[in-house]
């Protein structure tokens, strides 16, 4: 059974730092999505990575996959407020978007 | 071309009554995805659908909850005899080919 892990699961961090989340998934999946969804809000499509190596970036936000380690992270660059929501991954196992497998998010605050 | 529409977006039911949610995924999308999420969790993968067939409901529970996208029409989730646990927020998402998943704004239901 796919299992996939963020940390951390709550984050505040100043306006202008960078910070890393990681997503750690228990078997093989050849994509790795990253959703956004603000509070009282739907999923938001941020990145699919398709392949061991790949690597996104959409403004601050920057996501890699590692598919040998079984991990890929989000990094975001100079903070500003309006990231802050929760960040989710979702890995499937069976290559498609079939039965995602959802992380249970990382929520994240950003302070002026 | 619209989004994928939820209906409706607040469902109150008292335990024992049947609730309906809907789902019409966006033009041009014949697979349809239910994803429910208690709070401060992650979504958790229930039934994946296409037009007049379940291609996977290994996340539906055995008992009271059942799923249809027919030819004609949205996609209904039902709930029988519903319980206070049954309270969540429910997701449909679409892709046109099972990759890429859009998301709706989802149902959130409160059991009284």
């Amino acid at each position: 059974e796919l299992k996939v892990e963020q940390n951390p699961l709550f984050l505040s961090m100043q306006e202008g730092k960078n910070y890393t989340i990681y997503c750690n998934y228990s078997t093989t999946s050849d994509r790795l999505y990253w959703y956004r969804q603000d509070p009282g809000k739907s999923l938001e499509s941020l990145f699919v990575l398709l392949s061991n190596g790949a690597v996104k970036q959409e403004g601050r936000l920057m996501a890699s996959l590692d598919t040998k380690a079984r991990l890929s992270t989000l990094h975001i660059t100079a903070a500003v407020h309006d990231l802050s929501a929760t960040y989710f991954c979702a890995a499937t196992p069976g290559g498609g978007a079939d039965g995602l497998t959802f992380g249970k998010g990382t929520h994240l605050i950003i302070q002026p | 071309n619209a989004g994928v529409m939820q209906n409706p977006r607040h469902l109150v039911r008292r335990r024992g009554q049947e609730a309906r949610l809907r789902c019409s995924p966006m033009k041009g999308h014949s697979h349809v995805y239910w994803y429910r999420q208690l709070p401060e969790e992650g979504l958790k993968f229930m039934v994946y659908l296409q037009k007049e067939n379940i291609i996977d409901e290994s996340g539906m529970p055995k008992e009271r909850f059942s799923a249809e996208f027919p030819k004609e029409g949205p996609s209904i989730l039902r709930i029988q005899q519903v319980v206070r646990g049954d309270s969540a927020a429910y997701f449909c998402a679409s892709s046109p080919l099972g990759e890429k998943l859009f998301f709706g704004s989802g149902t959130q239901l409160s059991v009284l």
